[in-house]
């Protein structure tokens, strides 16, 4: 059963930097794109990055380009989300989510994790 | 700037068929946008229902079903439940390596 978990999400100020991790497990890593998406309180979702299945190429949201970086490392299963010069707007469950395998690998949203907690404190 | 359009709110009768969709001010949807839905309901995670416009994900009942309709891609529910009450999002995918997702719908089943 595919899955993955999220952690790294706390409480930090304007203009710190934070890591958020994604493990995966249940699959063939390797094969697949992963997305990062956030959900601001009270809001609808948003597509914040993704990478693909080779870590080669990364896309990523206008208000994330040049503050967030998504990675992965294919040895531990794990992608994740570096962010920084964080925003009060920038709060939000950050949700990972596996993308489809190969050509589809910017395609599919499934499965996605429980969340982690970003919160930046002015 | 491109937007993903859905219904902010829609209501279906418990039993009853709905048709949700999800659209683009730049002209129209199709297949090679790769629309997805999702559902969600308060402090869960989204739950993926359709992708690639009509493939039901694993373990999502066949009262849900993904087309495209017009230009507009869709998601009917057929035999609505009280349980279906939750909010639907789509997704689509706009080329180089961006994604979309629209405002989401709010469905009531009453």
């Amino acid at each position: 059963q595919p899955q993955v978990v999220e952690s790294g999400g706390g409480v930090v100020q304007t203009g710190r930097s934070l890591r958020l991790s994604c493990g995966a497990s249940g699959f063939t890593f390797t094969s697949y794109g992963m997305h990062w998406v956030r959900q601001a309180p009270g809001k609808g979702l948003e597509w914040v990055a993704v990478i693909s299945h080779d870590g080669n190429n990364q896309y990523y949201v206008d208000s994330a380009k040049g503050r967030f970086t998504i990675y992965r490392d294919n040895s531990k299963n794990t992608v994740y989300l570096q962010m920084t010069s964080l925003r009060p707007e920038d709060t939000a469950v950050y949700y990972c989510a596996r993308g489809g395998p190969y050509v589809l690998q910017y395609n599919w949203f499934d499965p996605w994790g429980q969340g982690t907690q970003v919160t930046v404190s002015s | 700037q491109t937007v993903v359009t859905q219904e902010p709110a829609f209501s279906v009768s418990p039993g009853g068929k709905v048709t949700l969709t999800c659209g683009l001010t730049s002209g129209p949807v199709s297949t090679d946008h790769f629309p997805s839905w999702f559902q969600q309901t308060p402090g869960q995670p989204p739950r993926t229902l359709i992708y690639s416009t009509k493939s039901r994900s694993s373990g999502v009942p066949d009262r849900f079903s993904g087309s495209i309709v017009g230009d507009k891609a869709a998601l009917t529910i057929t035999g609505a439940q009280a349980d279906d009450e939750s909010d639907y999002y789509c997704v689509l995918y706009m080329g180089s390596g961006i994604s979309v997702f629209g405002g989401g719908t709010k469905l009531t089943v009453l």
